[in-house]
């Protein structure tokens, strides 16, 4: 099937500081998104990116989807972004087309 | 307009038992897929339904099942509890097959 590996696994940033995470994905897939989940387990869909690049304020992502990888950039980063960034993508796999999610990148945002 | 909506938020249930987890999706969304998500993984794909029909079965045993209603709320059900089914389940809605999904707060599930 296919395999999401996103990088790096943990995040440490100062208030205000830029932070790139990568997903790498092991096959074509249909489409790619970006979630975040805070800290009390809500997960918010950031973008719905299966190729080229989007921005919402100071998020942006890119995906690659010849070269099999996305990512997803953080500007000025707030203690409120902490939390776990999730990258799915939607493959066809076991007969299926699914959606499905890298280990996540653990950022911690401090002031 | 409301999000996706779960219930219950929080369960505990014995071995052996069995459990209904419900959903609620956007409004006009008509896909409805679960996922189960253990503590410090990803979510795993366990179903999607679309426009009632089944479309998309995760690696998951027989014990878990789920279906759609004509209103596109939906069901999961779970026979047979193991500890290992300690678990939040997320629930997520997507106008369409496929494209953009929004994910509901979660029911936690905790097996003794």
């Amino acid at each position: 099937g296919i395999q999401v590996e996103q990088s790096p696994p943990d995040l440490i940033l100062q208030e205000g500081a830029n932070s790139t995470l990568r997903c790498n994905f092991s096959d074509s897939v249909n489409n790619l998104q970006w979630f975040h989940q805070n800290p009390w387990g809500q997960l918010i869909n950031l973008f719905y990116i299966p190729s080229g690049t989007k921005q919402n304020g100071r998020l942006s992502a890119t995906t690659v989807a010849t070269e099999r990888y996305s990512l997803l950039y953080i500007s000025s980063s707030q203690t409120t972004d902490s939390g776990v960034y999730f990258c799915a993508v939607e493959g066809f796999s076991g007969g299926y087309n699914k959606l499905i999610f890298g280990a996540g990148t653990r950022l911690a945002v401090h002031p | 307009d409301a999000g996706v909506t779960q219930s219950p938020t929080h369960l505990i249930k014995t071995r052996g038992q069995h459990v209904t987890l419900r959903c609620s999706p956007i409004s006009g969304h008509k896909s409805v897929s679960w996922y189960q998500q253990v503590l410090g993984q990803g979510p795993q794909f366990i179903f999607q339904y679309y426009e009632k029909e089944e479309r998309g079965r995760g690696n998951f045993p027989d014990r878990f099942s789920a279906r759609q209603f004509p209103n596109y709320s939906s069901e999961l059900n779970v026979n047979a509890l193991l500890l290992g089914d300690s678990a939040l389940y997320l629930c997520a809605s997507s106008l369409d097959d496929g494209g953009p999904l929004h994910f509901g707060n979660g029911t936690r599930l905790t097996v003794t």
